[in-house]
């Protein structure tokens, strides 16, 4: 199977500053490393992705980084905002096997304006 | 734009009891997951049915059934339900097997006293 931690689990940052949660994980055959975002009472949405074939992804104000060697990914806030506080989520998944996917325990990140 | 539909939104049940959970994929999504979330902590993989097949399963209770209808929507059948099922259960649905793109549903709470 797969094994994937996440730290920190709580995160405080002030506002426009930026933000970084890690991820390790197992199963060298993972290739597809999403993050979700999850607001309290809400389902988790995907924010950004991130496949093998590559090593750095970045979108509006968000960037993910892979690395295949130490098995590690990370996430990247720039410029933080008080609308970012909410849950995140890492996963890994084999995207030729079942596609399932396994998350991390999660990091709860406040932006403190 | 209908995305992934779970039904109830919410439910209480007492200890002992059963209840049923359903899911609406996305139209033209057969890939089909379940996951389970305790107290906004991690997302615990349940189950994943792909074209009316069980693919994987995880953390799925042996009280606890799945089945994939011939139009993909699926339904989690729970019997002998206990306190600690009290959770949060989503829902999430791909293309096709191996597809890790997953759109999630908004959950279903289920308490049980």
């Amino acid at each position: 199977g797969e094994q994937v931690e996440q730290l920190p689990s709580i995160l405080r940052v002030q506002e426009g500053s930026s933000a970084s949660i890690n991820c390790t994980y197992e199963n060298s055959a993972s290739n597809y490393f999403p993050w979700y975002k999850q607001e309290p009472g809400e389902n988790p949405k995907l924010i950004i992705d991130i496949r093998s074939n590559m090593e750095r992804k970045q979108t509006q104000g968000l960037i993910v980084l892979l690395d295949k060697k130490a098995k590690r990914f990370s996430l990247h806030i720039t410029d933080t905002q008080p609308g970012d506080s909410a849950m995140y989520f890492c996963a890994a998944s084999v995207n030729t096997n079942t596609g399932k996917l396994t998350f991390g325990d999660g990091t709860v990140l406040t932006v403190k304006p | 734009d209908s995305g992934v539909v779970q039904s109830p939104r919410h439910i209480i049940k007492e200890k002992g009891g059963r209840s049923v959970l359903t899911c609406i994929p996305i139209s033209g999504h057969s890939n089909v997951v379940w996951y389970q979330q305790t107290l906004g902590k991690e997302l615990k993989f349940l189950i994943q049915h792909y074209e009316k097949v069980e693919r994987d399963k995880g953390f799925l209770p042996s009280r606890f059934s799945v089945q994939q209808f011939d139009d993909y929507h699926s339904e989690m059948n729970m019997s002998a339900l206990e306190l600690e099922d009290s959770a949060m259960y989503f829902c999430a649905s791909s293309l096709f097997q191996g597809n890790s793109d997953y759109t999630f549903g908004s959950g279903t709470r289920l308490l049980v006293i």
